[in-house]
């Protein structure tokens, strides 16, 4: 069965310092892995999302992701983090495409990040 | 990208009362949509598979009977809260997935997200 871990439940930062967001799956297949941010009391929007390929994948708002095969991460970064930025983030992992399209995700716990001037 | 509404936003019931919950896809047609649950402060837990004309699939410790769900066209998923208790009070979100062009390069099933409907059961 596929998992997700996020390491870290908050992660308070301060205003354009730069931020590393962690993420481990576990899985004995091949995965997809995507990066939703949420803010509060909203749905989710995709970040990034990592199908093959490259392994450093670059998404929306400056963030970047780089998938470790080896060491099944996917952590999510940005240089330089903004007040905006504060949200909810969400790791999440699939096993792909079905027939149909993108099978159902399983979310990690989720990560606070918390930008202070 | 594509738009997923969910309707309604906000909703309160008195306990004992069903509460339904609408996931509209507005400019695709999505014959998978999925319903998740989301506690404050926690992960969204998925619920259910909803497939267009047929029955939904329900993870495991879903209570199919207490959360009906309905997938009657390709834009509309509806998830009904029957006898709703307190406990039922949480955050739902659902996704579609649009669907798949079968060309190299086209669409590959993504998948949209809602806006979430908080439901409070006094």
């Amino acid at each position: 069965a596929q998992s997700v871990t996020q390491l870290d439940s908050q992660v308070p930062v301060f205003e354009e310092a730069p931020v590393e967001l962690r993420c481990n799956y576990s899985s004995s297949v091949s995965v997809y892995l995507f990066w939703y941010v949420q803010y509060p009391n909203q749905g989710l929007q995709l970040l990034l999302k990592y199908l093959s390929g490259s392994t450093l994948v670059k998404g929306i708002n400056g963030f970047e992701a780089e998938f470790n095969k080896s060491q099944t991460s996917f952590h999510l970064r940005k240089p330089s983090v903004h007040i905006s930025d504060t949200a909810e983030y969400f790791c999440a992992v699939t096993l792909g495409l079905d027939f149909g399209g993108y099978n159902k995700l399983i979310f990690g716990a989720g990560t606070r990040l918390a930008v202070h001037p | 990208g594509a738009v997923v509404s969910q309707h309604p936003s906000w909703v309160i019931c008195k306990s004992g009362t069903s509460v339904k919950i609408e996931c509209r896809s507005l400019d695709f047609q999505a014959t998978t949509m999925f319903w998740y649950r989301q506690f404050p402060k926690q992960s969204l837990m998925l619920m259910a598979t909803s497939n267009e004309g047929s029955k939904a699939t329900y993870e495991q410790g879903v209570e199919k009977d207490k959360f009906l769900i309905n997938h009657a066209s390709l834009t509309l998923s509806t998830l009904t809260v029957t006898s709703a208790h307190p406990e039922d009070s949480s955050f739902y979100i659902c996704s579609a997935r649009e669907p798949t062009s079968g060309t190299p390069g086209g669409s590959y099933g993504e998948l949209f997200f809602g806006e979430g409907s908080r439901l409070t059961v006094l």
